[in-house]
C-alpha cells in the first residue's frame, strides 16, 4: 500500500545547530504535504505546508523542501531551540481528499 | 487563538463498554475528523465528517464505531462496545473549506480499555 515514512527515528541537534528531518513518501498523486509537531501530551500541531506544485517553501526558521522526483520531503530548522524537542510528523494528502496519512516521527532532542 | 477541545483528558473503560469522546472544533471550521495513535505508532487515521455527513473512513472505523454532530459546536465519536486493542490516544481534528487539507489538533483524549 502507500504510505508516507521517515528515514531516522531520532536526531540529536546541539543547540543553535540546524536540524534535517527527512520524509520519503510513495504516493506520487499526494497533493499537498504537511510537518506536524508533537510535543509530549499533546495533539500535533500544524509547522508548514507544501502543495506539490512547489518545491521550497520558508516559514519562520522553518523551511521545507519537496524533490518529486525522488518522493523526498525535508524540513529544515534553523538555530535549533530546546523548545524544538518534539517527535516530527510528515503527512500527506489528496487534491479532493483531506484524509492525512502520516509517517512514523522522527524524535528530535536538542542538547544544550 | 482558536483550537481543538476534547474531553476527557484520560477514559478509563471495560472491556466491552461503550464511550463516548467529545470534541468542539474551531468554529468557523466545516471539516471534521478522527485519527487515533497507539502508544508508540503512528497516527492514523479514522473518519473524516463534512456537511453532516461521513465523507471518508479508514478500515479500521468498524461497525463499532460512529460519529455524530449533536448540534452546532460538538463532534463525538462513539465506540459501541470496547476492545482492548481500541486503547489509544484519539485526536479530534478540524479544517476550514479553503485549506481542507491543513487540520487543527485538539490534545486528544488518551482511552485505556481494560
Amino acid at each position: 500500500g502507500e504510505s508516507v515514512g521517515l528515514h531516522l527515528p531520532t536526531l540529536s541537534v546541539q543547540e543553535g545547530d540546524n536540524s534535517i528531518i527527512n520524509c520519503a513518501y510513495s504516493n506520487s498523486a499526494s497533493d499537498y504535504f504537511i510537518w506536524y509537531k508533537q510535543e509530549s501530551g499533546k495533539g500535533p500541531q500544524f509547522i508548514i505546508d507544501i502543495r506539490s506544485n512547489m518545491d521550497k517553501r520558508q516559514g519562520q526558521r522553518v523551511t521545507v523542501l519537496l524533490n518529486k522526483t525522488v518522493k523526498h520531503l525535508s524540513l529544515q530548522i534553523a538555530a535549533t531551540q530546546p523548545g524544538d524537542s518534539a517527535v516530527y510528523f510528515c503527512a500527506e494528502s489528496g487534491l479532493n481528499d483531506y484524509k492525512l496519512s502520516f509517517g512514523a516521527g522522527t524524535t528530535v532532542t536538542v542538547r544544550a | 487563538e482558536p483550537e481543538v477541545t476534547q474531553t476527557p483528558s484520560h477514559q478509563v473503560t471495560q472491556m466491552g463498554q461503550e464511550v463516548i469522546l467529545r470534541c468542539v472544533p474551531i468554529s468557523n471550521h466545516l471539516y471534521f475528523y478522527w485519527y487515533r495513535q497507539i502508544l508508540g505508532q503512528k497516527v492514523e487515521f479514522l473518519v473524516s465528517f463534512y456537511n453532516n455527513e461521513i465523507s471518508e473512513k479508514s478500515e479500521i472505523f468498524d461497525d463499532q464505531f460512529s460519529v455524530e454532530r449533536p448540534d452546532g459546536s460538538n463532534f463525538t465519536l462513539k465506540i459501541r462496545s470496547t476492545k482492548l486493542e481500541d486503547s489509544a490516544m484519539y485526536f479530534c481534528a478540524s479544517s476550514d473549506l479553503e485549506q481542507g487539507s491543513i487540520q487543527y489538533f485538539g490534545a486528544g483524549t488518551r482511552l485505556s480499555v481494560l
